[in-house]
C-alpha cells in the first residue's frame, strides 16, 4: 500500500544533542511537510518542500532544519533540542494543488 | 518534558445521534477549508474539504458548512458511530502556496 512512513516511532534524545527524524513516502507526491504537535494542541506547520524548494514558516525556530535528498525522503534535524521541543512530529505529503494531505503516524520525541 | 497541553473542547454524543463540530477561522484569504480526523496515536486523516466560494458540501455521512460572514466552519456527522470517536481539526489553506494551517481541535466521544 502506498503510504507515509516515519522512523523511529519513538525517539529519546538528551538536551542539546542533535537528533534527526526520518520520513519516507511511496505516494510520489511532490510536496512534503513537517509539523510539530504538542499534547492536546493542533499540528503546527514547521516547513514544507515543494519538490526541492524549501519553504520555512516565519515562526519556525532556527534550531529546526530539514533536508530532502530525493522525492521519497525528507528529514527533520533538530540541532540542539530543548525540553520545549518534546512533541509529536508529523510528516505529511500532498500532490501539488491537492487539498488532501497524507500523514505518517508521527515520531514522538522525548528530551531528557 | 512536554509542556502542559491545553484542554481540548469536548463533545459527547450518543451513538446514532448527529454530531456538529464547530471551528472559527481568521484568514479571509483562505482558499480551501479542510476537516481532519485524528485518532489516538495516529496522524490526522482527511475527511472532506470545501472551497471558499461554496456554502455547503456533502460527503458520506458528513456535511461541511461554511459561513464566510462570521468566519465559521462546521462539520456535521450523521448517525454517529463509536468509530467516529477522535479529535477533529479544521484546517485552512491560503490561495497562495501549499501550506495548511490547523485550528483548535475538538475531541468527540461517542457513547454506545
Amino acid at each position: 500500500d502506498a503510504m507515509v512512513i516515519q522512523n523511529p516511532r519513538y525517539q529519546v534524545t538528551q538536551f542539546g544533542k542533535p537528533v534527526t527524524l526520518s520520513c519516507s513516502q511511496t505516494l510520489n507526491h511532490n510536496v512534503m511537510y513537517w509539523y510539530q504537535q504538542k499534547s492536546s494542541q493542533a499540528p503546527k506547520l514547521l516547513f514544507h518542500y515543494y519538490d526541492k524548494d524549501f519553504n520555512n514558516e516565519a515562526d519556525t525556530p532556527d534550531n529546526f532544519q530539514s533536508r530532502r535528498p530525493n522525492t521519497s525522503f525528507c528529514f527533520l534535524d533538530i540541532r540542539s533540542p530543548g525540553l520545549g521541543d518534546a512533541a509529536m512530529y508529523l510528516c505529511a505529503t500532498s500532490r501539488d494543488g491537492g487539498n488532501e494531505q497524507y500523514f505518517g503516524p508521527g515520531t514522538r520525541l522525548t528530551v531528557t | 518534558g512536554e509542556s502542559v497541553g491545553l484542554h481540548l473542547p469536548t463533545l459527547s454524543v450518543q451513538e446514532g445521534d448527529n454530531s456538529i463540530i464547530n471551528c472559527a477561522y481568521s484568514n479571509s484569504a483562505s482558499d480551501y477549508f479542510i476537516w481532519y480526523k485524528q485518532e489516538s496515536g495516529k496522524g490526522p486523516q482527511f475527511i472532506i474539504d470545501i472551497r471558499s466560494n461554496m456554502d455547503k458540501r456533502q460527503g458520506q455521512r458528513v456535511t461541511v458548512l461554511l459561513n464566510k460572514t462570521v468566519k465559521h466552519l462546521s462539520l456535521q456527522i450523521a448517525a454517529t458511530q463509536p468509530g467516529d470517536s477522535a479529535v477533529y481539526f479544521c484546517a485552512e489553506t491560503p490561495n497562495t502556496g501549499n501550506q495548511f494551517y490547523f485550528g483548535t481541535g475538538t475531541s468527540l466521544t461517542v457513547i454506545p
